[in-house]
């Protein structure tokens, strides 16, 4: 199975800076999904990533995909209180017939005012 | 549409006791799954069902059975619980290789 590294593993910025989360594979990224966790709730979706190079984009949050497909990074701008939260990113675990995602351990992000 | 559905939200349960957890989804998908998240472990695959019909191993099935009742539903039983599975418990569900889709967890303190 795949391991995934996220870093850092917590993160506190001032309102307003901007952040970077990496999530690291040991192996090849088929799909990487990036989800946002509030305390006590479930995993929201928030982007997905196949292709190399590849870079998507909602709101403030962008995501890229490097060219080798081994790492992705998520990248918010001008935080806010509201996007704090744990991030997790979930690598595609490719094998014949199955489909199975493994996930790194999350990044817990506060956002000061 | 609601989803992806979880019951309870919260149990308390004794060394021994048994309990099912209850997930359904309601987007037709054909894939559903089980995880538990833990402290420093991040979220773990205890067991998934591909299809309906079918059920499969994941990293940390022992102590656990599951059932897919339907396409819809999909449900996790502790025959014996133990303080180890203590862990906020989430199902999730899929269309093909598509995005996962969580429901909003089960939380569980075995005592």
């Amino acid at each position: 199975s795949q391991e995934l590294e996220q870093s850092p593993q917590s993160l506190i910025v001032q309102e307003g800076k901007n952040l970077t989360i990496n999530c690291t594979s040991s192996k090849t990224l088929y799909g990487l999904y990036w989800y946002k966790q509030k305390y006590g709730e479930g995993l929201i979706f928030l982007m997905m990533l196949q292709k190399g190079g590849e870079e998507k984009s909602h709101e403030k949050i962008t995501a890229k995909l490097d060219e080798k497909k081994q790492q992705s990074s998520l990248h918010i701008t001008a935080s806010q209180p509201s996007h704090a939260g744990i991030y997790l990113c979930g690598a595609d675990n490719s094998g014949a017939g199955s489909y199975q995602l493994t996930f790194g351990k999350g990044t817990k992000l506060s956002v000061i005012p | 549409n609601a989803g992806v559905t979880q019951t309870p939200k919260f149990q308390v349960l004794k060394t021994g006791q048994s309990m099912t957890l209850q997930c359904a989804q309601d987007m037709n998908h054909n894939s559903m799954y089980w995880y538990r998240q833990d402290p420093g472990m991040g979220l773990r695959l205890i067991y998934y069902s591909a299809s309906e019909g079918t059920t499969d191993k994941g990293e940390v099935p022992n102590g656990y059975n599951v059932s897919r009742l339907n396409k819809r539903e999909f449900s996790l039983r502790l025959e014996s619980a133990a303080p180890s599975q203590t862990s906020v418990y989430f199902c999730a569900s899929t269309q093909g290789r598509g995005t996962q889709y969580f429901g909003p967890g089960t939380r569980l303190l075995v005592l």
